[in-house]
C-alpha cells in the first residue's frame, strides 16, 4: 500500500517569494507521483506528474518538482509566487501499473500576502 | 473540449435519504473515477469504473454503490444517508490506464 506525507499544513509566504511545498511518500512498488491544486469551491487541478523519464518535472503556473527516489520525496517548488496561488496543494501517489487509485496527502494551505 | 461535468454542484438532504449524483466524463474517456472529500478524512477513493465494469474500489460500505453507463457516463448512489456523509464528491476521468485523472468542480453534499 501506498502513502503520502504532506507535513505543513499551512505555507505563509509574500508575494514574489520562492516556495517549497513538501511531500512524501512510502511505496513498495514503482509509483507515479502528482501534484493537484485547488481552489475554493473547485475541483482539483492537475499542476504536474511524474511518470518516468527526468526527475525534474515542469508543471503549469511556473511550478515544478523533483522526484528523488532515495529520499522518497516529491517536493513543489515555485521561484516567485502570486497572490493568484493562494490555494490548496495536494501530492498524490499511485502504483504505476493497471487501474491504482490516487492516495492523496492532507493538503499544505499556501497563503500567498502582498 | 468540455470537461468533467458533475451534477447536481449542491445538494441537501436529511438523515435516511438516499442521493444520485452524476458525473459525464471527457469525451472519449472511458473510466471514471469518484472520491471524497472531507475535513476529517482528506481524499479518499470511492471506485473506479471502465467500460461499464468496477475495476477498483474503496473501503466504503454497501451504502455506496455507484455504475456507470456504455456511453460512459457514471452514477453514485448513497443510500441511508449519515451525518458524516457530508462531503465534497469529486468524479475524474481518463482515457484508460494512463493514470492521469481529471476531476470535476465536485457535488458538494450536505446532510442534516
Amino acid at each position: 500500500a501506498q502513502s503520502v506525507t504532506q507535513l505543513d499544513s499551512q505555507v505563509p509566504v509574500f508575494e514574489e517569494a520562492p516556495v517549497e511545498l513538501r511531500c512524501n511518500y512510502s511505496s513498495s512498488v514503482s509509483v507515479y507521483l502528482f501534484w493537484y491544486v485547488q481552489y475554493p469551491n473547485q475541483g482539483l487541478q492537475l499542476l504536474l506528474k511524474y511518470l518516468s523519464g527526468s526527475t525534474l518535472v515542469k508543471g503549469i503556473n511556473g511550478f515544478e518538482a523533483e522526484f528523488n527516489k532515495s529520499q522518497t520525496s516529491f517536493h513543489l517548488r515555485k521561484p516567485s509566487v502570486h497572490i493568484s496561488d493562494t490555494a490548496e496543494y495536494f501530492c498524490a501517489v499511485s502504483e504505476a501499473a493497471g487501474f491504482q487509485k490516487l492516495v492523496f496527502g492532507t493538503g499544505t494551505r499556501l497563503l500567498v500576502s502582498p | 473540449k468540455a470537461g468533467v461535468t458533475q451534477t447536481p454542484r449542491y445538494l441537501i438532504k436529511t438523515r435516511g435519504q438516499q442521493v444520485t449524483l452524476s458525473c459525464s466524463p471527457i469525451s472519449g474517456h472511458r473510466s471514471v473515477s469518484w472520491y471524497q472529500q472531507t475535513p476529517g478524512q482528506g481524499l479518499q477513493f470511492l471506485f473506479e469504473y471502465f467500460s461499464e465494469t468496477q475495476r477498483n474500489k474503496g473501503n466504503f460500505p454497501g451504502r455506496f454503490s455507484g455504475r456507470q453507463f456504455s456511453n460512459s457516463r457514471s452514477e453514485m448512489n448513497v443510500s441511508t444517508l449519515e451525518l458524516g456523509d457530508s462531503a465534497l464528491y469529486l468524479c475524474a476521468s481518463r482515457l484508460g490506464q494512463a493514470n492521469v485523472l481529471t476531476f470535476g468542480a465536485g457535488s458538494r453534499l450536505t446532510v442534516l
